[in-house]
């Protein structure tokens, strides 16, 4: 199985300020057939369902502030928040779906200092 | 829109058995693999299962492997996890989970509380 290891468990950031969560497969999910990083973020908020933010590492979901930008490949990523909004506290998952069974990272909960 | 709305969740024994649907709108629910992801209380996200769009191929986390099935009625739009010989740690919240063209997870129901206590 591939382990997701995200760091910090926990981030406070001021608003406006930068947001940076990191997130190491233990084996590369960049596939050679199409150079792509089978690497998602998502985000969790009380009481709602997960919402994917980025997908193949760096793309940003339709809809997602511009602000949210995914970096990184073969086994490091980062998900980086440029400007820290009070609607972004939330609990940030990253994801990989290179292969069953497709495992998440332990979480990092963002909140405002 | 696409919704996934979750239902079937409650309180069950250890040993018994609960069946979650998914009811799928809003897009062609045949063409997609779909996907039962849970989160324990106070833990993280942890994938369940998948199945693809026509049933014919299923795949399960190992520590639910040989107790809990997934299955779909593509005529209703729904998708189904039949849980058995429910354990403790089975409680969690279960969410469906639609496999979007590139293989992440795109669109996610509500969720269901399945509580596994006596």
């Amino acid at each position: 199985d591939i382990v997701m290891t995200q760091s910090p468990d926990s981030l406070a950031v001021s608003l406006g300020e930068r947001a940076t969560i990191n997130c190491k497969s233990s084996q590369s999910v960049l596939h050679s057939s199409n150079n792509k990083n089978y690497l998602a973020w998502y985000q969790l908020k009380p009481g709602q369902p997960p919402k994917v933010l980025i997908y193949w590492a760096s793309t940003r979901e339709s809809g997602v502030p511009d602000r949210f930008r995914g970096s990184g490949s073969g086994t490091d990523f980062t998900l980086t928040i440029s400007s820290l909004q009070a609607e972004d506290v939330a609990v940030y998952y990253c994801q990989q779906y290179y292969s069953t069974p497709y495992t998440f990272g332990q979480g990092t909960k963002l909140e405002i200092k | 829109e696409v919704q996934l709305v979750e239902s079937g969740g409650g309180l069950v024994q250890p040993g018994g058995s609960l069946r979650l649907s998914c009811a799928a709108s809003g897009f062609t629910f045949s063409n997609y693999w779909m996907h039962w992801v849970r989160q324990a209380p106070g833990k993280g996200l942890v994938w369940v299962s998948h199945i693809n769009n026509d049933g014919s191929a299923t795949n399960y986390a190992d520590s639910v492997k040989g107790r809990f099935t997934i299955s779909r009625d593509n005529a209703k739009n729904t998708l189904y996890l039949q849980m058995n010989s429910l354990r403790a740690e089975d409680t969690a919240v279960y969410y469906c989970a639609r496999r979007g063209d590139g293989g992440f997870f795109d669109y996610w129901g509500q969720g269901t509380l399945v509580t596994v206590s006596s």
